[in-house]
């Protein structure tokens, strides 16, 4: 079964800087997807980034990077130029390949408690 | 686009009653759904995957008999607590996913969740 872990349950970060959010997972699948989500005190989920498992480049979204490690399988999130509407819960996800299928499933980490200090 | 709505987004009803959450995609069409479970300050649980036209696959540990999935539709899939206690109260969200009418055919897109509170 495939399991996700995120490290850090709580994590902050000076407006302006740089800040890491770790995830490591396990699979037996050789493809594969993963996500990092925000969910702000709203509750509803937005999507950050993603990545296909597939794709050795890692995936960039304007202030949101990825440093996606196969081999390791690690999964984790740089914010730049952090922002107070950064601060928020942030989840890592794994999808896995059988989309569609009776075996699809995502699997959540625990999430990380991102606080952005003015 | 893309965009997944739950309805309804509060309830409140009494120990024994039964509850139904609805889960539509408003611009396409979802081949699969997923509900999840919150509980306060911790991460979404997967309760089950439904594919349109199939029965929903149940994580371990989901009660299929108490948590009543339906996938009828490409845009509609609802979730029904049966006799619902307190330990039932929780917040679910939905997401959907599709190959046709979204940007990504692995992307799921979310509700924005109901909130149950069982009396």
């Amino acid at each position: 079964a495939q399991t996700v872990t995120q490290s850090q349950p709580e994590m902050s970060v000076q407006e302006a800087e740089t800040v890491t959010l770790s995830c490591t997972y396990d699979t037996s699948e050789s493809d594969y997807y993963l996500f990092w989500y925000k969910q702000p005190p709203s509750r509803q989920m937005i999507l950050v980034i993603r990545q296909e498992a597939y794709k050795q480049q890692n995936a960039t979204e304007n202030r949101f990077s990825v440093n996606f490690q196969k081999a390791a399988k690690s999964f984790s999130l740089k914010i730049s130029d952090s922002q107070l509407g950064d601060a928020a819960m942030y989840f890592c996800a794994y999808r896995t390949e059988l989309i569609g299928t009776s075996y699809d499933k995502v699997i959540f980490g625990p999430g990380t408690s991102l606080s952005v200090i003015p | 686009g893309a965009v997944v709505s739950q309805h309804p987004s509060w309830v409140i009803c009494k120990s024994g009653t039964s509850v139904k959450i609805e889960c539509r995609s408003l611009d396409f069409q979802a081949t699969t759904m997923f509900w999840y479970r919150q509980f306060p300050k911790q991460s979404l649980m997967l309760m089950a995957t439904s594919n349109e036209g199939s029965k929903a696959t149940y994580e371990q540990g989901v009660e299929k008999d108490k948590f009543l999935i339906n996938h009828a539709s490409l845009t509609l899939s609802t979730l029904t607590v049966t006799s619902a206690h307190p330990e039932d109260s929780s917040f679910y969200i939905c997401s959907a996913s599709g190959t046709s009418g979204t940007p990504s055919s692995y992307e799921q897109y979310f509700g924005p969740g109901t909130r149950l509170t069982v009396t």
